[in-house]
């Protein structure tokens, strides 16, 4: 079956970096389109970037353009999200997903909180 | 950027009650649009895609509708399980965009 599994979050300083992983099996990940959404605690759901399935065409939310950096390796079947220049408002619950008519997989998500 | 106004943002309703929800995008997104349901604490649940495809295992009280700019969620006759926060999101554009959310409580 379908498995998204992500790690990596936890505190970090405003202006700090982080970087999440997501381990994916249950399918041929080489061949599926990725996202990553987020969400802050108590508010609702915030897309923030695409990859394709080769890497070549990725897009982001302005909120996050210029500071995070998706990647993938499809020979270890996973996805990554650079953080950087983090601030308090990138506090969220992170989740990454499979990209087939939007998001029809969500990893459990990880945690990141910023703060001093 | 597309903006996805959802309605209402609250709702209050019974067992056994037919309830609606409305996505309305800023311009045309053809049949790209999903719902998700997400319940506290819990990873969001896609019910519907490409519109009014039904997600397989989902209830078949669920159902979707629109193409366009407006779009409809409803549940038939709503069940215990199914006071969750509900929502929206086109995938047409980048950057895809999340409806606000519809909490539905228990009346």
């Amino acid at each position: 079956q379908v498995q998204l599994v992500e790690s990596g979050g936890g505190l970090v300083k405003p202006g700090g970096s982080l970087r999440l992983s997501c381990a994916a099996s249950g399918f041929t990940f080489r061949d599926y389109y990725m996202t990553w959404i987020r969400q802050a605690p108590g508010k609702g759901l915030e897309w923030l970037s695409y990859i394709s399935s080769s890497g070549r065409n990725i897009y982001y939310a302005d909120s996050v353009k210029g500071r995070f950096t998706i990647s993938r390796d499809n020979a270890k079947n996973s996805l990554y999200l650079q953080m950087s220049s983090l601030r308090a408002e990138d506090t969220a619950v992170y989740y990454c997903a499979r990209e087939v008519a939007a998001a029809d997989y969500w990893g459990q998500g990880t945690l990141v909180t910023v703060s001093s | 950027d597309i903006q996805m106004t959802q309605s209402p943002s609250a709702m209050s309703a019974s067992v056994g009650d037919r309830v609606t929800i409305t996505c309305r995008a800023s311009q045309g997104i053809s049949n790209h649009l999903a719902w998700f349901q997400q319940k506290p604490g819990k990873v969001p649940n896609r019910l519907i895609y490409a519109a009014s495809s039904l997600q397989s295992g989902v209830p078949s009280r669920f159902s979707g509708s629109g193409s366009g700019t407006e779009f409809t969620l409803t549940i038939s006759s709503l069940q215990p399980e199914d006071f969750a926060t509900y929502y929206c999101l086109q995938h047409n554009n980048y950057p895809w965009t999340f409806g606000q959310g519809t909490k539905v409580e228990i009346k």
